[in-house]
């Protein structure tokens, strides 16, 4: 089965917070990340946060960890048309590989 | 700006023809990397360099090779395509000191017919 789960939609209303949620197989990950995709362009890293943090704040993003259950979420804030695209979750360990899931679309209705 | 640069953007080609694809990067990163995104799934790493040296995943395909002339390019040949290698593929470079953050470039999407 996949190391990494994601659902594969998300529909949200402009100005109201999106929450799209991650779950990992691997307790040996070091590094988990959620990358942005716009249509026709390469993934952009958004934020990361290691193992050993339960939380990250960036402006309108919000990442929590709870690495008992294996689970990582993305809050944004305010969600904003410009943020509709597809959401990738990775992990990795100590080396350079990333295992990404297959991609939440979150679609900003206005 | 420094970035990765992905050419072409788009390449079709025919069942059983050799491609390559090119990419090259300013960032002066000594990491770079090949991934295939299907349509609908997860970038799947095929491959990447530390410098010069190759690393290939166990389960790429033999079909699938890779060059790396110099620090700023990177190519992927796909010796013999068939439908099933059409995708996206995208390159990422990272530095060696931060190798947890990979910079994407724009993709290729293959078509075969």
């Amino acid at each position: 089965g996949e190391d990494v789960e994601q659902s594969l939609f998300l529909s949200v209303r402009e100005g109201d917070s999106s929450v799209i949620n991650c779950t990992y197989t691997d307790s040996s990950s070091t590094y988990l990340y959620w990358y942005k995709q716009e249509p026709g362009a390469g993934l952009q890293l958004l934020t990361y946060i290691f193992s050993n943090m339960d939380m990250k704040q960036d402006q309108r993003l919000t990442v929590l960890l709870n690495k008992k259950d294996k689970h990582l979420s993305l809050r944004i804030a305010d969600t904003q048309t410009g943020d509709s695209a597809i959401y990738f979750c990775a992990e990795s360990m100590n080396d350079y590989k990333l295992s990404f899931g297959a991609g939440t679309t979150v679609t900003v209705r206005a | 700006d420094a970035m990765v640069i992905q050419n072409p953007r788009y390449q079709v080609t025919q069942f059983g023809k050799p491609v390559t694809l090119s990419c090259s990067q300013t960032l002066n990163h000594n990491v770079m990397y090949w991934y295939q995104q299907k349509s609908s799934q997860a970038p799947k790493l095929l491959f990447h360099y530390y410098d010069k040296d190759f690393n290939n995943e166990a389960d790429t395909p033999d079909n699938f090779q890779s060059r790396r002339p110099n620090t700023s390019f990177c190519f992927l040949d796909i010796r013999s395509p068939g439908l099933g290698d059409a995708a996206m593929y995208l390159c990422a470079t990272s530095s060696q000191r931060a190798y947890n953050e990979q910079f994407f470039g724009p993709g290729t999407r293959l078509t075969v017919l």
